[in-house]
Protein backbone atom coordinates (compact mmCIF):
# COMPACT_ATOMS: atom_id res chain seq x y z
CA UNK A 1 0.00 0.00 0.00
CA UNK A 2 1.50 3.24 -1.03
CA UNK A 3 1.58 5.62 1.67
CA UNK A 4 1.37 9.47 1.84
CA UNK A 5 3.06 11.43 -0.62
CA UNK A 6 3.89 14.78 -0.27
CA UNK A 7 6.04 17.44 -2.76
CA UNK A 8 8.37 19.17 -3.17
CA UNK A 9 10.41 17.75 -0.26
CA UNK A 10 12.03 21.28 0.03
CA UNK A 11 11.91 24.73 -1.09
CA UNK A 12 13.52 28.06 -0.48
CA UNK A 13 12.15 31.43 -0.86
CA UNK A 14 12.40 34.51 -0.51
CA UNK A 15 9.94 37.00 1.62
CA UNK A 16 6.47 37.67 -0.61
CA UNK A 17 7.32 34.71 -2.98
CA UNK A 18 4.45 32.25 -2.95
CA UNK A 19 4.81 28.95 -3.14
CA UNK A 20 2.51 25.24 -2.97
CA UNK A 21 2.52 21.92 -1.53
CA UNK A 22 1.09 19.27 -3.15
CA UNK A 23 -0.54 16.06 -1.26
CA UNK A 24 -1.52 12.62 -2.25
CA UNK A 25 -3.45 11.02 0.75
CA UNK A 26 -3.57 7.39 0.75
CA UNK A 27 -6.14 5.75 -1.42
CA UNK A 28 -9.62 5.45 0.43
CA UNK A 29 -8.60 8.01 3.10
CA UNK A 30 -11.57 10.58 3.18
CA UNK A 31 -9.71 12.46 6.17
CA UNK A 32 -6.91 14.56 4.84
CA UNK A 33 -5.05 17.21 7.34
CA UNK A 34 -2.23 19.60 6.71
CA UNK A 35 0.06 20.17 9.73
CA UNK A 36 2.83 23.04 10.22
CA UNK A 37 6.03 21.61 12.16
CA UNK A 38 8.30 24.67 13.60
CA UNK A 39 11.60 23.32 14.03
CA UNK A 40 11.59 21.54 17.44
CA UNK A 41 8.36 21.67 18.01
CA UNK A 42 5.25 19.53 17.74
CA UNK A 43 2.97 19.33 14.72
CA UNK A 44 0.31 22.05 14.88
CA UNK A 45 -3.02 21.48 12.50
CA UNK A 46 -3.46 24.38 10.05
CA UNK A 47 -6.92 23.29 8.35
CA UNK A 48 -8.26 19.72 7.92
CA UNK A 49 -10.62 18.26 5.36
CA UNK A 50 -13.42 15.55 4.95
CA UNK A 51 -13.69 14.70 1.27
CA UNK A 52 -13.92 18.00 -0.30
CA UNK A 53 -15.59 19.79 2.48
CA UNK A 54 -12.85 21.81 5.10
CA UNK A 55 -13.93 20.59 8.43
CA UNK A 56 -11.85 22.92 10.45
CA UNK A 57 -9.48 26.16 9.40
CA UNK A 58 -9.33 28.26 12.18
CA UNK A 59 -5.86 27.75 12.47
CA UNK A 60 -5.32 28.67 8.85
CA UNK A 61 -3.57 32.18 8.29
CA UNK A 62 -6.70 33.47 5.80
CA UNK A 63 -5.00 36.26 4.60
CA UNK A 64 -1.54 34.40 3.21
CA UNK A 65 -2.63 30.66 3.47
CA UNK A 66 -5.30 28.52 1.47
CA UNK A 67 -6.20 24.74 1.08
CA UNK A 68 -8.34 23.23 -1.19
CA UNK A 69 -9.04 19.48 -1.81
CA UNK A 70 -11.50 19.50 -5.08
CA UNK A 71 -12.18 16.27 -5.82
CA UNK A 72 -11.61 15.13 -2.16
CA UNK A 73 -8.50 13.12 -3.05
CA UNK A 74 -5.46 15.04 -3.55
CA UNK A 75 -4.62 18.70 -2.05
CA UNK A 76 -2.84 21.70 -2.39
CA UNK A 77 -1.90 24.29 0.17
CA UNK A 78 -0.59 27.92 -0.75
CA UNK A 79 1.35 30.35 0.88
CA UNK A 80 0.60 33.65 -0.91
CA UNK A 81 3.09 35.77 -0.06
CA UNK A 82 5.92 34.48 2.34
CA UNK A 83 7.62 35.40 5.54
CA UNK A 84 10.47 34.27 7.30
CA UNK A 85 7.98 33.31 9.98
CA UNK A 86 6.52 30.36 7.79
CA UNK A 87 9.72 28.78 8.14
CA UNK A 88 8.75 24.74 8.78
CA UNK A 89 7.85 21.55 8.00
CA UNK A 90 4.87 21.53 6.18
CA UNK A 91 3.14 17.74 6.87
CA UNK A 92 0.15 16.45 5.35
CA UNK A 93 -1.72 13.16 6.74
CA UNK A 94 -4.62 11.32 6.30
CA UNK A 95 -6.93 8.77 8.18
CA UNK A 96 -9.46 6.51 6.81
CA UNK A 97 -12.36 8.25 8.83
CA UNK A 98 -12.86 11.42 10.95
CA UNK A 99 -13.78 9.32 13.92
CA UNK A 100 -11.72 10.88 16.84
CA UNK A 101 -9.60 7.53 17.64
CA UNK A 102 -8.57 6.89 14.36
CA UNK A 103 -5.02 6.97 13.24
CA UNK A 104 -3.43 9.30 11.31
CA UNK A 105 -0.40 8.14 8.91
CA UNK A 106 1.60 10.88 7.90
CA UNK A 107 3.80 11.72 4.53
CA UNK A 108 7.31 13.04 4.87
CA UNK A 109 6.54 16.74 4.75
CA UNK A 110 7.42 19.85 2.77
CA UNK A 111 10.57 21.95 4.34
CA UNK A 112 9.98 24.74 3.73
CA UNK A 113 13.00 27.79 4.69
CA UNK A 114 11.85 31.71 3.65
CA UNK A 115 14.98 33.48 3.57
CA UNK B 1 -9.61 23.45 24.94
CA UNK B 2 -7.19 19.89 24.84
CA UNK B 3 -3.85 20.66 25.30
CA UNK B 4 -0.67 18.16 25.78
CA UNK B 5 2.49 19.07 27.36
CA UNK B 6 6.06 16.92 27.52
CA UNK B 7 8.12 18.22 30.03
CA UNK B 8 11.24 16.84 29.00
CA UNK B 9 12.56 18.76 25.73
CA UNK B 10 15.50 15.67 25.51
CA UNK B 11 16.15 12.67 27.38
CA UNK B 12 20.03 10.96 26.82
CA UNK B 13 20.21 7.09 27.40
CA UNK B 14 22.10 4.49 27.64
CA UNK B 15 21.62 1.31 25.19
CA UNK B 16 20.34 -1.55 27.21
CA UNK B 17 18.91 1.29 29.96
CA UNK B 18 14.84 1.62 30.59
CA UNK B 19 13.29 5.14 29.11
CA UNK B 20 10.13 6.92 30.47
CA UNK B 21 9.10 9.79 28.50
CA UNK B 22 6.39 12.32 30.27
CA UNK B 23 3.28 13.21 28.55
CA UNK B 24 0.09 15.18 30.72
CA UNK B 25 -2.68 16.31 28.78
CA UNK B 26 -5.33 18.65 29.72
CA UNK B 27 -9.05 17.77 28.84
CA UNK B 28 -12.16 18.08 30.82
CA UNK B 29 -13.39 13.84 30.07
CA UNK B 30 -11.60 10.68 28.93
CA UNK B 31 -9.33 11.91 25.91
CA UNK B 32 -7.94 9.20 22.99
CA UNK B 33 -4.41 9.23 23.55
CA UNK B 34 -1.47 8.78 21.24
CA UNK B 35 2.04 8.37 21.17
CA UNK B 36 3.55 8.76 17.47
CA UNK B 37 7.69 7.92 16.99
CA UNK B 38 9.85 11.17 14.51
CA UNK B 39 12.60 8.44 13.25
CA UNK B 40 15.47 10.91 11.54
CA UNK B 41 14.53 11.68 7.95
CA UNK B 42 11.37 9.83 7.93
CA UNK B 43 7.70 10.76 8.59
CA UNK B 44 5.81 10.38 11.89
CA UNK B 45 5.03 6.92 12.48
CA UNK B 46 1.81 5.61 15.25
CA UNK B 47 3.63 3.80 18.31
CA UNK B 48 0.63 3.52 20.47
CA UNK B 49 -2.90 4.41 21.20
CA UNK B 50 -5.48 4.35 24.37
CA UNK B 51 -9.08 3.74 24.44
CA UNK B 52 -10.67 3.52 27.17
CA UNK B 53 -10.52 0.37 29.13
CA UNK B 54 -7.17 -0.94 30.20
CA UNK B 55 -4.70 1.68 31.53
CA UNK B 56 -1.64 0.33 29.74
CA UNK B 57 -1.28 -0.17 26.28
CA UNK B 58 1.47 -2.15 24.31
CA UNK B 59 2.73 -0.58 21.60
CA UNK B 60 5.25 -1.79 18.70
CA UNK B 61 9.11 -2.39 19.60
CA UNK B 62 8.74 -3.23 23.11
CA UNK B 63 7.16 0.48 24.00
CA UNK B 64 4.61 0.30 26.04
CA UNK B 65 2.12 3.19 28.04
CA UNK B 66 0.42 3.97 31.00
CA UNK B 67 -2.82 6.35 31.26
CA UNK B 68 -3.58 7.83 34.55
CA UNK B 69 -6.83 9.86 34.80
CA UNK B 70 -6.29 11.22 38.30
CA UNK B 71 -2.60 11.99 37.32
CA UNK B 72 -3.63 13.54 34.02
CA UNK B 73 -0.62 11.62 32.50
CA UNK B 74 -0.01 9.07 29.38
CA UNK B 75 4.09 8.29 30.33
CA UNK B 76 5.79 6.28 27.33
CA UNK B 77 7.98 3.23 28.92
CA UNK B 78 10.32 0.93 27.43
CA UNK B 79 12.61 -1.80 29.55
CA UNK B 80 15.31 -1.81 27.34
CA UNK B 81 16.08 0.77 24.87
CA UNK B 82 18.12 -0.21 21.38
CA UNK B 83 20.20 2.18 19.73
CA UNK B 84 17.31 2.71 16.77
CA UNK B 85 15.24 4.29 19.33
CA UNK B 86 16.91 7.30 18.57
CA UNK B 87 14.25 9.37 17.76
CA UNK B 88 11.56 12.32 18.36
CA UNK B 89 8.54 10.97 20.30
CA UNK B 90 5.38 12.83 20.48
CA UNK B 91 2.42 13.02 22.89
CA UNK B 92 -0.81 13.79 21.03
CA UNK B 93 -4.82 13.98 22.03
CA UNK B 94 -7.85 13.47 20.52
CA UNK B 95 -11.19 15.16 21.77
CA UNK B 96 -13.64 11.71 23.24
CA UNK B 97 -16.57 12.51 21.78
CA UNK B 98 -18.00 9.50 20.95
CA UNK B 99 -18.52 11.30 17.31
CA UNK B 100 -16.78 13.09 14.60
CA UNK B 101 -14.16 15.17 15.37
CA UNK B 102 -10.42 13.40 14.03
CA UNK B 103 -8.64 16.46 15.81
CA UNK B 104 -5.49 15.75 17.03
CA UNK B 105 -3.29 18.14 19.25
CA UNK B 106 0.52 17.65 19.71
CA UNK B 107 2.74 18.16 22.50
CA UNK B 108 6.27 19.54 21.79
CA UNK B 109 7.81 16.77 21.55
CA UNK B 110 10.74 14.32 23.61
CA UNK B 111 13.98 14.14 21.53
CA UNK B 112 15.76 10.92 22.71
CA UNK B 113 19.63 10.30 21.67
CA UNK B 114 20.84 7.06 22.93
CA UNK B 115 24.29 6.46 23.75
CA UNK B 116 26.79 3.32 23.92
Amino acid sequence: EAGVTQSPRYAVLQEGQAVSFWCDPISGHDTLYWYQQPRDQGPQLLVYFRDEAVIDNSQLPSDRFSAVRPKGTNSTLKIQSAKQGDTATYLCASSPSLISNERLFFGHGTKLSVL
Amino acid sequence: AQSVTQPDARVTVSEGASLQLRCKYSYFGTPYLFWYVQYPRQGLQLLLKYYPGDPVVQGVNGFEAEFSKSNSSFHLRKASVHWSDWAVYFCAVSLNTGGLSGKLTFGEGTQVTVIS
